[in-house]
């Protein structure tokens, strides 16, 4: 069974600019999250979807931060304009669905840097 | 405010070496407990998953105890190899949540 996949890896840009960055759940996955980890720290749940509907997006920063999730599958996940506290690793996680009893399933994450 | 706290941060030990990690969280409300592992460049792998009724589970060299009413966790690794050196992390789920409350982590290195 193919993993959480995300893209890039890896992505540098300068203060102001935007980025994307973009996930593709296991397969039959209802719920997915992204997640912010700043180094050093342990991951924040930015927000959560099922299927294409927001759950929780209370810890998202929305006047820059945006995602959606338009075909309940794949997700994009964008920062628009970037600050230098941005820089982290962003962490894409499915599960089964949305219920406790179901295990969250992590991506490689994206690790990005804001210069 | 449910938060979670990892002691310690960082650890060195010599290969062979039995350890401990341990994990703290103030709301004992929680639903689950699941212990993390994480290398450097990937994502979380789940190591073991403590129901609230449980008290511990078994994993090959990894051995994780709950205590709900004293808020802690340990995750016991037995004779420690290179190939462990990573950082572990705990996280805790509230019974009206599925979100994950993660502490910041401990760093292991284990020398040949």
């Amino acid at each position: 069974e193919a993993g959480v996949a995300q893209s890039p890896r890896y992505k540098i840009i300068e203060k102001r600019q935007s980025v994307a960055f973009w996930c593709n759940p296991i397969s039959g996955h209802a719920t997915l999250y992204w997640y912010q980890q700043i180094l050093g720290q342990g991951p924040k749940l930015l927000i959560q979807f099922q299927n294409n509907g927001v759950v929780d997006d209370s810890q998202l920063p929305k006047d820059r931060f945006s995602a959606e999730r338009l075909k309940g599958v794949d997700s994009t996940l964008k920062i628009q304009p970037a600050k230098l506290e941005d820089s982290a690793v962003y962490l894409c996680a499915s599960s089964l669905s949305g219920h406790q009893i179901y295990e969250q399933y992590f991506g490689p994450g994206t690790r990005l840097t804001v210069t | 405010k449910q938060e979670v706290t990892q002691i310690p941060a960082a650890l060195s030990v010599p290969e062979g070496e039995n350890l401990v990690l341990n994990c703290s969280f103030t709301d004992s409300a929680i639903y689950n407990l699941q212990w993390f592992r994480q290398d450097p460049g990937k994502g979380l792998t789940s190591l073991l998953l403590i129901q609230s009724s449980q008290r511990e589970q078994t994993s090959g060299r990894l051995n994780a105890s709950l205590d709900k009413s004293s808020g802690r966790s340990t995750l016991y690794i037995a004779a420690s190899q290179p190939g462990d050196s990573a950082t572990y992390l705990c996280a805790v789920r509230a019974y009206n949540t599925d979100k994950l409350i993660f502490g910041t982590g401990t760093r292991l290195q284990v020398f040949p």
